[in-house]
């Protein structure tokens, strides 16, 4: 167990709709990271948050957005879905951001996304 | 291009042999590099990292060696366990903060 959670764990929705996917980052943790799994790009970062603040921003679609709440949850909203969205989204945690240290990423379970 | 799905390189591995997973990375601004473990059903797992300052860092029963001339990374495993098995990720990191991952190499652990 990592000490990251994520909810929900499955989630089934139909094209066009709108859903929130949740990150709880470990104790400790300031910096969350989202990430997208699937079966034709493997894995790819998405954005970054750092005590509130976007730190980093990967391969995020315009239709996607996140954020980091001051109890340091994040929230990671995927709009307008399309039946390609389908994937694993993971998030990560770690003590802090990047720049400069090594700081090691915490991963939660993932949440598996099906646009029908 | 188009992909039509992602085929992941495979490494059949004896039980108790040491095994090697290559990766080859894309940008030579990248200063930092993480191997990371995923087995099926569960999030990706830190295993060792390396900054670009170095050429070889060790854990336990893992070394990770980094050829920047050739922008080459490596994870060894040691005495190879079937707990082992699991598909084997690189990640690239540089000034940006974002991460790029490689496909992955899926490693069988033959008993």
């Amino acid at each position: 167990d990592s000490g990251v959670t994520q909810t929900p764990k499955h989630l089934i929705t139909a094209t066009g709709q709108r859903v929130t996917l949740r990150c709880s980052p470990r104790s400790g943790d300031l910096s969350v990271y989202w990430y997208q799994q699937s079966l034709d790009q493997g894995l790819q970062f998405l954005i970054q948050y750092y005590n509130g603040e976007e730190r980093a921003k990967g391969n995020i679609l315009e239709r996607f957005s996140a954020q980091q709440f001051p109890d340091l949850h994040s929230e990671l909203n995927l709009s307008s879905l399309e039946l390609g969205d389908s994937a694993l989204y993971f998030c990560a945690s770690s003590v802090g951001r990047l720049a400069g240290g090594t700081y090691e990423q915490y991963f939660g379970p993932g949440t598996r996304l099906t646009v029908t | 291009g188009e992909s039509v799905g992602l085929h992941l390189p495979t490494l059949s591995v004896q039980e108790g042999d040491n095994s090697i997973i290559n990766c080859a990375y894309s940008n030579s601004a990248s200063d930092y590099f993480i191997w990371y473990k995923q087995e099926s059903g569960k999030g990706p797992q830190f295993i060792i990292d390396i900054r670009s300052n170095m050429d070889k860092r060790q854990g336990q029963r893992v070394t990770v060696l980094l050829n920047k001339t050739v922008k080459h990374l490596s994870l060894q495993i040691a005495a190879t366990q079937p707990g082992d098995s699991a598909v084997y990720f690189c990640a690239e990191t540089g000034t940006g903060n974002q991460f790029y991952f490689g496909t992955g190499t899926s490693l069988t652990v033959i008993p």
